[in-house]
């Protein structure tokens, strides 16, 4: 059974670019959340996926924008990069809308 | 405003010592996780509570969730240093789809 795994690993932007993270949901999982966390805080909610429709969002703007593939990997783009954006961003899978999330280890992004 | 609170937010204790990690909100939830996190890597889950009052038990760790389901604890009882790490609960609302972390428990175990 293969795990969540995450591409990049590190990422280096400027300021106004636009990024792409992807996420290879675990074996069976037909759910993907993504997750922003900054320096010494808590993951915040980005938004969920489940079964290729956007299903829940938190309080980020319209330039964070996901999709989920019929294979159930998932991609977070960011537009317009701000400073504040710089946070290691975190995706979990999950089987249905159960309550068990497993994470992949994140991909690191800096924008300069 | 965070939806979830943790105390403390630091805490640095002797291999062997006993610690309390509290997770407070004023919302009611219908699921409470506890995960630990290790630098440059995404958290690992340790459990899941679901009933108000519920007692879980993981070897030295112990999870209680509130009667009312809005606080919950963690407990380690003879930390080790392998326990280092960065503890966060999450709550996942009623209304679904969302889980909520806390603000973190950045704990050091020294030998």
């Amino acid at each position: 059974e293969t795990g969540v795994t995450q591409s990049p690993t590190h990422l280096i932007k400027t300021r106004g670019q636009q990024v792409t993270l992807r996420c290879s949901s675990q074996s069976g999982h037909n759910t993907v959340s993504w997750y922003q966390q900054a320096l010494g805080q808590g993951p915040q909610f980005i938004f969920q996926y489940y079964r290729e429709e956007e299903n829940g969002r938190g309080n980020f703007p319209p330039r964070f924008s996901g999709l989920q593939f019929p294979n159930y990997s998932s991609e977070l783009n960011v537009n317009a990069l701000e400073l504040d954006d710089s946070a290691l961003y975190l995706c979990a899978s999950s089987s249905g809308l159960a309550n068990e999330q497993f994470f992949g280890p994140g991909t690191r992004l800096t924008v300069l | 405003t965070q939806l979830l609170e943790q105390s403390p937010q630091f805490l640095s204790i002797q291999e062997g010592e006993n610690l309390t990690v509290y997770c407070n909100s004023s919302s009611v939830f219908s699921s409470l996780q506890w995960y630990r996190q290790e630098p440059g890597e995404g958290p690992v889950l340790l459990v899941t509570v679901v009933t108000g009052g519920e007692v879980k038990k993981l070897k030295r760790l112990t999870f209680q969730f509130g009667d009312a389901r809005k606080d919950s604890s963690l407990h380690i009882t003879a930390a080790q240093p392998g326990d280092t790490g960065l503890y966060l609960c999450a709550g996942e609302l009623p209304t679904g789809n969302q889980f909520y972390f806390g603000t973190g428990t950045s704990l050091t175990v020294i030998p």
